[in-house]
């Protein structure tokens, strides 16, 4: 069974740092780039950033609202994917997500198992 | 990148159909037949309806089906039924450096 588990949310004052944990199990997960979506309290899915595998030499992309404060990593023998939250805003307070994409022999697609979620808080 | 533009919220009385659209442009939903539809119910994770457009992963009902015009994508939902009420959001790639990008999020309201 595929599972991925967040932890490492918190309470962090602004311009602090926090570093999220993805914890996958039950799929290949070194062949998988991994994925960090976030939602704002009452508000809609945005896309964070991306970790391809080691196949694709690690590539990472991130949305314009994070780069250069944002750092994505993991760790193919922990089975682990990271979010390093950097010079951290009010406005990063969300439930962020991590999720798979997937590619079968014919098609690849995002999210088709996702995490339960876990809550930043970035307030003084 | 801009989010993609749904309708804030449609209805529909069980039994009916609803459609909602996903607008966006030729660098993402028109560039790309890579367009995904998501469910959330309150406070759960979103839930994969739909993927490359117009096909369901193994699970989904045959009610939800999806499709493409261009820079608008739409997702129909026939036979609407109770459980269908959450909110819904489009997703599209955007190419290698933006990735993906996802819309603003339709209510679904089950009347």
């Amino acid at each position: 069974e595929v599972q991925l588990v967040e932890s490492g949310g918190g309470l962090v004052q602004p311009g602090g740092s926090l570093k999220l944990s993805c914890a996958a199990s039950g799929f290949t997960f070194s062949g998988s780039a991994m994925h960090w979506v976030r939602q704002a309290s009452g508000k809609g899915l945005e896309w964070v950033g991306r970790i391809r595998s080691k196949a694709n030499s690690y590539a990472t992309a991130y949305a314009a609202s994070v780069k250069g404060r944002f750092t994505i990593s993991r760790d193919d023998s922990k089975n682990t994917a990271y979010l390093q939250m950097n010079s951290l805003k009010t406005e990063d307070t969300a439930v962020y997500y991590c999720t798979r994409r997937y590619c079968s022999s014919t098609s690849c697609y995002l999210g088709d198992y996702w995490g339960q979620g876990t809550l930043v808080t970035v307030s003084s | 990148q801009s989010a993609l533009t749904q309708p804030r919220s449609v209805s529909g009385s069980p039994g009916q159909s609803v459609t909602i659209s996903c607008t966006g442009t030729s660098s993402d939903v028109g560039g790309y037949n890579y367009v995904s539809w998501y469910q959330q119910h309150p406070g759960k994770a979103p839930k994969l309806m739909i993927y490359d457009v117009s096909k369901r992963p193994s699970g989904v009902p045959d009610r939800f089906s999806g499709s493409k015009s261009g820079n608008t994508a739409s997702l129909t939902i026939s036979g609407l039924q109770a459980e269908d009420e959450a909110d819904y959001y489009c997703c599209s790639y955007a190419g290698s450096y933006t990735s993906y990008v996802f819309g603003t999020g339709t209510k679904v309201t089950v009347l």
